[in-house]
């Protein structure tokens, strides 16, 4: 069985600080999909990024970056200089190769502060 | 070009009722999702279609819930009997194919049941 654990709840930060969100997952799989959605106040999930397995280059998108460790199964995301219009709850999700269906974490809600 | 639509945004019905939810996928996306987000929780999975079967309905949570897409794109997810536990967001998502394919979600139906 695959498992996502955000343990972080809630992150509540000034703007321009940087704040990195945690992710831990568990599979047995050696084949599996990591993401991170972003569903801001209006509800629509919004896809942010993808990795897979056997890819553990980490990425940088802009303000954005993802921080991918298979020998801690984590998969963690940073936001440099962080903006209001980033305040949305956040969302990791596995996906294993043996199927197509998304497990995700509970969310980390993080309000970015004027 | 358009993105995942649904149909309505929201719905209120009463115990007991029947309800209809629709989703409207990508456009050439044969995969469909629908999953179901309760308050302050990740989506969780319900069934998938590729194409017009269901290739994985392990999530609905019993035989009240019946989802079909009978000409591979337009998707229902039919809820019978409704009870207040079924209030939640219904999301749906499609992918262009399933596998590791990036889902991409809709808006979501908000349904309560009173």
């Amino acid at each position: 069985a695959q498992k996502v654990t955000q343990a972080q709840t809630e992150i509540s930060v000034v703007e321009k600080e940087d704040v990195t969100l945690d992710c831990v997952y568990e599979t047995r799989d050696t084949t599996y999909y990591l993401f991170w959605y972003k569903q801001p106040p209006s509800g629509e999930l919004v896809f942010l990024i993808r990795r897979n397995s056997f890819d553990e280059q980490n990425e940088i998108s802009g303000r954005y970056s993802w921080n991918f460790q298979k020998s801690t199964s984590s998969f963690n995301f940073t936001i440099t200089a962080s903006q209001v219009v980033d305040s949305a709850v956040y969302f990791c999700a596995l996906m294993t190769g043996a199927n197509s269906k998304l497990t995700f974490g509970k969310g980390i809600t993080l309000s970015v502060r004027p | 070009g358009a993105g995942v639509s649904q149909t309505p945004s929201n719905k209120v019905t009463e115990k007991g009722k029947y309800v209809e939810l629709r989703c409207d996928p990508i456009s050439g996306h044969t995969a469909l999702y629908w999953y179901r987000q309760s308050l302050g929780q990740g989506p969780e999975f319900l069934i998938y279609f590729q194409g017009t079967g269901a290739a994985d309905d392990s999530g609905l949570p019993n035989d009240r819930f019946f989802a079909v897409r009978p000409e591979g794109s337009v998707s229902t997810l039919k809820i019978q009997r409704t009870e207040r536990g079924d209030s939640a967001v219904y999301l749906c998502a499609s992918s262009f194919s399933t596998g590791a394919d990036t889902q991409y979600f809709g808006p979501g139906t908000r349904l309560t049941v009173l």
